[in-house]
């Protein structure tokens, strides 16, 4: 496999559930990202790990817990999500460099009943 | 802080049209400028770049130039076919790396035969 993979591509989840997003890459890259996509709304950066390091993190309710045990995995832990939680949640990955794009994953749309 | 502002859509065009999605940022610094892609059920991919003003990404007969003196980054093509119809985002990075993007809204668009 190439690219930045995720999954699942669907999850449907009550409010009272744990789950967890998980999101692979295979291009060498040394840092990922969180994003969030919601109707009408501009991407939200979520989380951003570098060298595995959690560097920025822009006031993301505690229910979302990110985890990077190394470059090329990173998962977004779930629970207690509320409603307005529901949203399509992209990984991206880059190489730390100037001028350099970010890739996207698919994205795993969440749905929070 | 930074932001992106991207006309609304959606643009409905028929094929062959001319389209232009106009573009304009508030960013400190000199950002990279992006416009990305994302077609029904899929991550972003990027379009196209541009480093420093007065220059012009291209790709796939698409094109935006960097106008610095109007700070703006809209998207052109001179003639759209079916397969273009996508959401289009414009995004900035002001630290020259993909690391923190901030995106804009999105603009749908739809081409008919």
């Amino acid at each position: 496999e190439t690219g930045v993979t995720q999954t699942p591509r669907h999850l449907v989840m009550g409010m009272t559930n744990k789950k967890s997003l998980k999101c692979e890459q295979h291009l060498g890259h040394n840092a990922m990202y969180w994003y969030k996509q919601s109707a009408k709304k501009p991407l939200e950066l979520m989380f951003v790990y570098s060298l595995e390091e959690r560097v920025e993190n822009n006031s993301v309710p505690s229910r979302f817990s990110p985890e990077c045990p190394n470059s090329s995995h990173l998962f977004l832990h779930l629970h207690t999500l509320q409603p307005e939680d529901s949203a399509l949640y992209l990984c991206a990955s880059s190489q730390e460099r100037m001028n350099t794009e970010a890739f996207f994953g698919q994205g795993t749309r969440l749905t929070v009943v | 802080g930074n932001s992106v502002t991207q006309m609304e859509g959606p643009v409905t065009l028929s094929e062959e049209a001319f389209l232009t999605i106009n573009c304009t940022y508030t960013a400190t610094g000199y950002p990279s400028l992006f416009w990305y892609v994302q077609y029904p059920g899929e991550g972003l991919q990027l379009l196209l770049k541009a480093t420093k003003a007065d220059d012009k990404g291209s790709n796939k007969g698409f094109e935006a130039t960097y106008r610095k003196e109007t700070t703006s980054f809209h998207l052109e093509k001179g003639s759209v076919q079916v397969s273009d119809s996508a959401v289009y985002f414009c995004a900035l990075s002001d630290t020259g790396t993909a690391s923190k993007l901030t995106f804009g809204t999105g603009t749908r668009l739809q081409v008919t035969l």
